[in-house]
C-alpha cells in the first residue's frame, strides 16, 4: 500500500537559518510528490511537487524540495527560514497510474520559526 | 473569489442528527474531492468525483455517509446520525481536467463538532 511518512512532529528553527522538513514515501512504481503548507484554520496551499526531471524542485515562497530515489525521500528545504514560515506542512504522493489523482497525505510536520 | 467554496465554515451539532456540507469547485475543474482531517493528522482520502460521476469511495465512506455532484458542478457531503467520532475537518478540492500531474485546490474546510 502507498504511504507518506514525515518522521518529525515538530521543527524548530531560528529566522535566518535553513530549514528542512523531511518525507519519505513507499509506492510500487513511480510517484508524483507534492509538498502542501496550512496556516491556523486555513485550507491547504499548494507549495510544489514533483513529477520527472530535475532532483530538485523549486516552489512558492522560497521552498525547494529535493528528490532522492534511492532513498525514497523529498525533503522540503528553504535557505533562510522567516517567522511566516511557521505553519503545518504535508508531504503527499500520487501514484502516476491513479487517473484519479487522490492525493495520500503524511501527517504532517509543524514549523516554528522564532526570530 | 474564484477558488474552491466551501460552507459552512462551522457546523456544531448534537450526536444523531444530520448535516450537510456543500463545496463549490473553481469553475473549469471537473474533478472534486472530499478529504476529512482530524487534529493531528494530515488528510484522509473519502471520495471523489468526474464530472457528476463518484468514481471512488474509501472505506472510510461508512454507510452514514454519502456525497452527490448531481449537475457536475457542486457537490454536497451528508453526514447522517452523526457521531462525536465524526468531528472532524471536511476538506473539497478540485483540479484541472485531464492533468494526472496537477496539483489539487482546496477549499477553506468545514469544520464539524458533534456534541
Amino acid at each position: 500500500a502507498q504511504s507518506v511518512a514525515q518522521p518529525e512532529d515538530q521543527v524548530n528553527v531560528a529566522e535566518g537559518n535553513p530549514l528542512t522538513v523531511k518525507c519519505t514515501y513507499s509506492v510500487s512504481g513511480n510517484p508524483y510528490l507534492f509538498w502542501y503548507v496550512q496556516y491556523p484554520n486555513r485550507g491547504l496551499q499548494f507549495l510544489l511537487k514533483y513529477i520527472t526531471g530535475d532532483n530538485l524542485v523549486k516552489g512558492s515562497y522560497g521552498f525547494e524540495a529535493e528528490f532522492n530515489k534511492s532513498q525514497t525521500s523529498f525533503h522540503l528545504k528553504k535557505p533562510s527560514a522567516l517567522v511566516s514560515d511557521s505553519a503545518l506542512y504535508f508531504c503527499a504522493v500520487r501514484m502516476i497510474y491513479n487517473q484519479g489523482g487522490k492525493l495520500i497525505f503524511g501527517q504532517g510536520t509543524e514549523l516554528s520559526v522564532k526570530p | 473569489d474564484t477558488g474552491v467554496s466551501q460552507d459552512p465554515r462551522h457546523k456544531i451539532t448534537k450526536r444523531g442528527q444530520n448535516v450537510t456540507f456543500r463545496c463549490d469547485p473553481i469553475s473549469e475543474h471537473n474533478r472534486l474531492y472530499w478529504y476529512r482531517q482530524t487534529l493531528g493528522q494530515g488528510p484522509e482520502f473519502l471520495t471523489y468525483f468526474q464530472n457528476e460521476a463518484q468514481l471512488e469511495k474509501s472505506r472510510l465512506l461508512s454507510d452514514r455517509f454519502s456525497a452527490e455532484r448531481p449537475k457536475g458542478s457542486f457537490s454536497t457531503l451528508e453526514i447522517q446520525r452523526t457521531e462525536q467520532g465524526d468531528s472532524a475537518m471536511y476538506l473539497c478540492a478540485s483540479s484541472i481536467p485531464g492533468q494526472g500531474t496537477g496539483e489539487l485546490f482546496f477549499g477553506e474546510g468545514s469544520r464539524l463538532t458533534v456534541l
